[in-house]
């Protein structure tokens, strides 16, 4: 079956370490996102990829990365410059251009401490 | 900026009763729609979509009205179920082909 997956579901990471979570999809998507969803809020996008080796900022970039060497990945890095890194991370995908909807994952939850 | 927003954080909802979830949108440009279903600890679900040359779309047990002139997008649930429960979102797409996603509304169904 076709789908977008995240790994790890549940992370937990010391306060100053660097974490990368996974996201992977088989859907042959063009496009993928990331998005940062605190307790009871919406979703805020971080970073976003139309094609491979390329990738754009979102509305709160700040203490995150990306790459985009293949079409199937896009992981995310949480680096220790992100002030308050404890969310709820979903990532997506969709085909370019044209009247297209998002497919998420399953989200990984991401605890600093 | 422009963005998507819902009128009414929570709902609490009777069950075996119809539920509308409402959406304001600000840009104009927007001409696709989309609701999605977020049940806790889990990724969105599409629900339904409907594109910008049409004012209503059924699915099984749900219909999206869209009122461009009010901006003004619903979702209708029928005969409301436990199942059900869970944060509703509407998105909008505009012109960069990205989604722009609403605050979401919390769906609580009553025994």
């Amino acid at each position: 079956d076709g789908g977008i997956t995240q790994s790890p579901k549940y992370l937990f990471r010391k306060e100053g370490q660097n974490v990368t979570l996974s996201c992977e999809q088989n859907l042959n998507h063009d496009a993928m996102y990331w998005y940062r969803q605190d307790p009871g809020q919406g979703l805020r996008l971080i970073y976003y990829s139309q094609i491979v080796n390329d990738f754009q900022k979102g509305d709160i970039a700040e203490g995150y990365s990306v790459s985009r060497e293949k079409k199937e990945s896009f992981p995310l890095t949480v680096t220790s410059a992100q002030k308050n890194p404890t969310a709820f991370y979903l990532c997506a995908s969709s085909m370019f251009g044209g009247n297209y909807g998002y497919t998420f994952g399953s989200g990984t939850r991401l605890t600093v401490v | 900026g422009e963005s998507v927003g819902l009128h009414l954080p929570t709902l609490s909802v009777q069950e075996g009763d119809n539920s509308i979830i409402n959406c304001a949108y600000s840009n104009s440009a927007s001409d696709y729609f989309i609701w999605y279903k977020q049940e806790s600890g889990k990724g969105p679900q599409f629900i339904i979509d409907i594109r910008s040359n049409m004012d209503k779309r059924q699915g099984q047990r749900v219909t999206v009205l869209l009122n461009k002139t009010v901006k003004h997008l619903s979702l209708q649930i029928a005969a409301t179920q436990p199942g059900d429960s869970a944060v509703y979102f509407c998105a909008e797409k505009g012109n960069d082909y990205k989604l722009s996603f609403g605050a979401g509304t919390t769906v609580t169904v009553r025994a």
